[in-house]
């Protein structure tokens, strides 16, 4: 079946390092690969959207990867603030109208 | 221009009782969505609503009827409560284009005792 996978351990990390957090999936072949922020109570935010046949896409402190063939995404945040600290979901899709999330990961930054 | 709406925030229901879970938006978009978030697991579909009049089964469509009553209204209904529906519940909506980003509201938490 098709599956996401992200840590579902938390990450914490230094304020003003670089965090990193990691997409798996498997039995599936995503048109194209989203990260949404979460913070406590609040419904997901877009961040990012990258396509299948796109390597990396920027956005400020942010930069996405995606590697079709290790079937993983890896999402960077550079310089990171306590205001970063949220939970960072992870989602695919076909292209058609179904999105399919991953669980996210809860990343901590201490100042 | 308060883009995705939903009504209510927090709702306690007792097992067996009835509701209706409700999502506007006025961002004038084609295609809206039923998710429910619990706990370890990643938002999982319930139902969408590709355009004004069509609805389809998500993932997760037991125990659940939805209704799209216009271009800016999709609604949720739980006929018979469960405990196994406690979650948090999210409309979202998908822009003209559909490989684009989804936008969400803020969410209706559901207790079911």
């Amino acid at each position: 079946s098709q599956k996401i996978e992200q840590n579902s351990e938390a990450l914490n990390i230094q304020e003003g390092k670089t965090a990193t957090l990691t997409c798996n999936y498997t039995n599936y072949s995503p048109a194209y690969l989203q990260w949404y922020r979460q913070d406590p109570g609040r419904g997901p935010v877009f961040l990012l959207l990258i396509r299948e046949n796109e390597k990396e896409k920027r956005k400020e402190r942010l930069k996405v990867t995606f590697d079709t063939t290790l079937k993983q995404s890896l999402f960077h945040i550079t310089a990171s603030q306590p205001a970063d600290s949220a939970t960072y979901l992870c989602a695919l899709s076909t292209g058609g109208f179904k999105t399919i999330f991953g669980a996210g990961t809860r990343l901590f930054v201490k100042a | 221009n308060a883009g995705v709406t939903q009504t209510p925030k927090f709702q306690v229901l007792k097992t067996g009782q009835s509701m209706t879970l409700q999502c506007a938006q006025d961002m004038n978009h084609n295609s809206m969505y039923w998710y429910r978030q619990d706990p370890g697991m990643g938002l999982r579909l319930i139902y969408y609503s590709a355009s004004e009049g069509t609805t389809d089964k998500g993932e997760v469509p037991n125990g659940y009827n939805v209704s799209r009553l216009n271009k800016r209204e999709f609604s949720l209904r739980l006929e018979s409560a469960a405990p196994s529906q406690t979650s948090v519940y999210f409309c979202a909506t998908v822009g003209q284009l559909m490989n684009t980003e989804a936008f969400f509201g803020q969410g209706t938490r559901l207790t079911v005792v």
